[in-house]
């Protein structure tokens, strides 16, 4: 069946770095587009990063503009979200989601804590 | 950007009820919206695409409707397992999720 598994998370001190990543099986992965998708805690959804099927575009949120590097490869259907300069309010569960007219499936989540 | 509003942002509801929540977009998006639905400590689940059309596997009762500014999603009569946070996503231009709404037990 179609499978996004994250991993990477884990707790950061401000201005750390972290590397995401999202193991994808079930489908051809160098067929999609894929997203990243972040939830605060207790907050709603936002969506950080975007990269088209063969990596040749990418988009971000504004928020994680500069500091966020999204990449792919598709010889090992695997999906990453190099986080640098973190905030304390880059503090959330990280998700990897296939595009699609919507985002199906999302993986089961990954928890960046940003903390001294 | 292209801002989202959800209304209600939380309504108590009764098993059986029908329910229905509005999500508007702060400029014209034709059908590029999507609904979802997560539960506490899940990751959402996509239950509508293109505004109307059901995701696969996903129950008949839940269906959507609009176009341009305004969208609705509707669950029918309301099942146990459908107490979550719902949210609206637009895919016009850079995705962007509605605020959510919680659908709480009577």
């Amino acid at each position: 069946q179609v499978q996004l598994v994250e991993s990477g998370g884990g707790v950061v001190q401000p201005g750390g770095s972290l590397r995401l990543s999202c193991a994808a099986s079930g489908f051809t992965f160098s067929s999609y587009g894929m997203h990243w998708v972040r939830q605060a805690p207790g907050k709603g959804l936002e969506w950080v990063a975007f990269i088209r099927y063969d990596g040749s575009n990418k988009y971000y949120a504004d928020s994680v503009k500069g500091r966020f590097t999204i990449s792919r490869d598709n010889s090992k259907n695997t999906l990453y979200l190099q986080m640098n300069s973190l905030r304390a309010e880059d503090t959330a569960v990280y998700y990897c989601a296939k595009d699609g007219m919507g985002f199906d499936p999302w993986g089961q989540g990954t928890l960046v804590t940003v903390s001294s | 950007d292209i801002q989202l509003t959800q209304s209600p942002s939380f309504l108590s509801a009764s098993v059986g009820d029908r329910v229905t929540i509005t999500c508007r977009a702060s400029q014209g998006i034709s059908s590029y919206l999507a609904w979802y639905q997560q539960k506490p400590g899940k990751a959402p689940k996509l239950l509508i695409y293109a505004a109307s059309t059901l995701q696969s596997g996903v129950p008949s009762r839940f269906s959507g409707s609009g176009s341009g500014t305004e969208f609705t999603l509707t669950i029918s009569s309301l099942q146990p397992e459908d107490f979550a946070t719902y949210y609206c996503q637009q895919l016009n231009s850079y995705p962007a999720f509605g605020p959510g709404t919680k659908v709480d037990i009577k």
